[in-house]
């Protein structure tokens, strides 16, 4: 059984672009997640989408949004890129009632702003 | 609010046993995890405990849970080389909604020394 995917795994944007980053989750999951995980800050939460609705966001500025696709497939976009958006980005995904609230993730997606 | 703190680093040699803190502040926490990240990977779930539960092992792992103190450790046995990550201890802070949204901590990036 497939993993969770992302892709791309590497990205180069200059600042003020928009980057877009694509996640597949494990079939059979309805709920995705994205994590933020820059150099020396650990893992921010980012957004939410559990059947295909925003669920929750972290404390991000708003040109970082994202949605999820009826196959519960996602896509994060990051406008007005900035020099402190390098980072490595996390998708996950879950079942949406899952008991033990496992999540499952991807390899992520290395964006490298300059 | 939440907060999940772990020490950096931390190094041994192989053979010797490894413990890894983690301090959290939600005492309505329901889970608390494990994720171990490799280099140049994603994270994937090493273990969980269950908030009622004092102690959980699993081969190599023992996981300890004081309640009272807000305190979670991560014991390997026998460290190997292959055991070199980061280490991150995780939360679920209680939402009511539903949410598996976890907080992380900065993780530990042990290092085994051969």
């Amino acid at each position: 059984e497939a993993g969770v995917t992302q892709s791309p795994t590497h990205l180069i944007k200059t600042r003020g672009q928009q980057a877009t980053l694509r996640c597949s989750p494990i079939s059979g999951h309805t709920s995705v997640y994205w994590y933020q995980q820059a150099l020396g800050l650990g893992l921010q939460f980012l957004l939410w989408y559990d059947e295909g609705e925003e669920r929750n966001r972290g404390n991000f500025p708003p040109r970082f949004s994202g949605r999820q696709f009826p196959n519960y497939s996602s896509e994060l976009n990051v406008n007005a890129l900035e020099l402190e958006d390098s980072a490595l980005y996390l998708c996950a995904s879950s079942l949406s009632r899952a008991n033990t609230g496992e999540l499952f993730f991807g390899e992520g997606s290395r964006l490298t702003v300059l | 609010g939440e907060d999940v703190e772990q020490s950096l680093f931390l190094s041994v040699r192989e053979g010797d046993s490894s413990v890894i803190n983690c301090t959290y502040t939600d005492s309505s926490s329901t889970y608390l995890y494990w994720y171990k990240q490799e280099p140049g990977a994603g994270l994937q779930l090493l273990t969980y405990i269950f908030s009622n539960m004092d102690m959980k092992q699993d081969q190599r792992l023992t996981v300890l849970l004081n309640k009272k103190d807000k305190h979670l450790s991560l014991r390997i046995a026998d460290t190997q080389t292959g055991d070199s990550a980061i280490y991150f201890c995780a939360e679920i802070p209680y939402s009511g909604a539903g949410s598996y949204q976890l907080t992380f901590g900065k993780g530990t990036k042990l290092s085994v020394i051969p």
